[in-house]
C-alpha cells in the first residue's frame, strides 16, 4: 500500500523559496503507471493543484504559479520535491503530495489517491 | 481554467436522512470528475472517480453521477462519521480544479 510523507520547514521568510520533499513509500516514483502531485490548502480555504511531475522527470505546472513553481524527483531516495520561489503570505498553507491516478493507461488525466498528511508552511519573517 | 461551483456550500442533515450535493463545471468535462472527502485535520481522501466509480473502501452508501457539466454525490442514509467538507475535482484539462467545498453537518 502506497504512502506520502510531506517534509521540509514550517517556517519561511517572505521573498525566499519554500522547500518540500515528499518521500514515497509502497510504491515507486520510476513507475510508468502514475504520476505524483504537489496540491496545497491555505486555512479554512480551499483546494488548489500546484502541478505534477511524470516518471520521465516532464513536469506540468498550474499557470498561476508557474513562474517560481519546480517540481523535481529523486528516483535513487524515491522522493519528490517541491520549490516556490519569492513567497508571500499568500502561500502559508497546509501542502500535500499526492500520487496522481490515471483514468485509464496512456491517458494523462487522473485522479488523486492516496494523499500525503499534510505539513503546515507558514511565510513569515 | 474550468471553475468548478459546488451546491449547497454548507448543509445540515439528520442521520439516516439522503444527502445530495451538487457540482457544476464552467464547461463540459465528460466524466473526467472526482470526489473526496476532508475531516477536519485530516487530508482529503478519494470517495468517487470518473464520476460514478466508488473508490475501494468506501461505504457504499455514496454514490456520484452525472456526466458533462453537472455532477452529483449522494449520501443515502447518512452516518455521523460523514461529517466532513466535500469537494468536487475535474480532471479534464490541467490546471486541475476544484470545487469550494460543501461542508456536512449532522443535526
Amino acid at each position: 500500500q502506497v504512502q506520502l510523507q510531506e517534509s521540509g520547514p514550517g517556517l519561511v521568510k517572505p521573498s525566499q523559496t519554500l522547500s518540500l520533499t515528499c518521500t514515497v513509500s509502497g510504491g515507486s516514483i520510476s513507475s510508468d503507471s502514475y504520476f505524483w502531485s504537489w496540491i496545497r490548502q491555505p486555512a479554512g480555504k480551499g483546494l488548489e493543484w500546484i502541478g505534477r511531475i511524470y516518471a520521465s522527470g516532464d513536469t506540468n505546472y498550474n499557470p498561476s504559479l508557474k513562474s517560481r513553481v519546480t517540481i523535481s524527483g529523486d528516483t535513487s531516495k524515491n522522493q519528490f520535491s517541491l520549490k516556490l520561489s519569492s513567497v508571500t503570505a499568500a502561500d502559508s498553507a497546509v501542502y500535500y503530495c499526492a500520487r496522481d491516478v490515471p483514468f485509464y493507461s496512456g491517458s494523462a488525466r487522473s485522479w488523486f489517491d492516496p494523499w500525503g498528511q499534510g505539513t503546515l508552511v507558514t511565510v513569515s519573517s | 481554467d474550468i471553475e468548478m461551483t459546488q451546491s449547497p456550500s454548507s448543509l445540515s442533515a439528520s442521520v439516516g436522512d439522503r444527502v445530495t450535493i451538487t457540482c457544476r463545471s464552467s464547461q463540459s468535462i465528460s466524466s473526467y470528475f472526482n470526489w473526496y472527502q476532508q475531516k477536519p485535520g485530516k487530508a482529503p481522501q478519494l470517495l468517487i472517480y470518473a464520476a460514478s466509480s466508488l473508490q475501494s473502501g468506501v461505504p457504499s452508501r455514496f454514490s456520484g453521477s452525472g456526466s458533462g457539466t453537472d455532477f452529483t454525490l449522494t449520501i443515502s442514509s447518512l452516518q455521523p462519521e460523514d461529517c466532513a467538507i466535500y469537494y468536487c475535482q475535474q480532471s479534464y484539462i490541467t490546471p486541475y480544479t476544484f470545487g469550494q467545498g460543501t461542508k456536512l453537518e449532522i443535526k
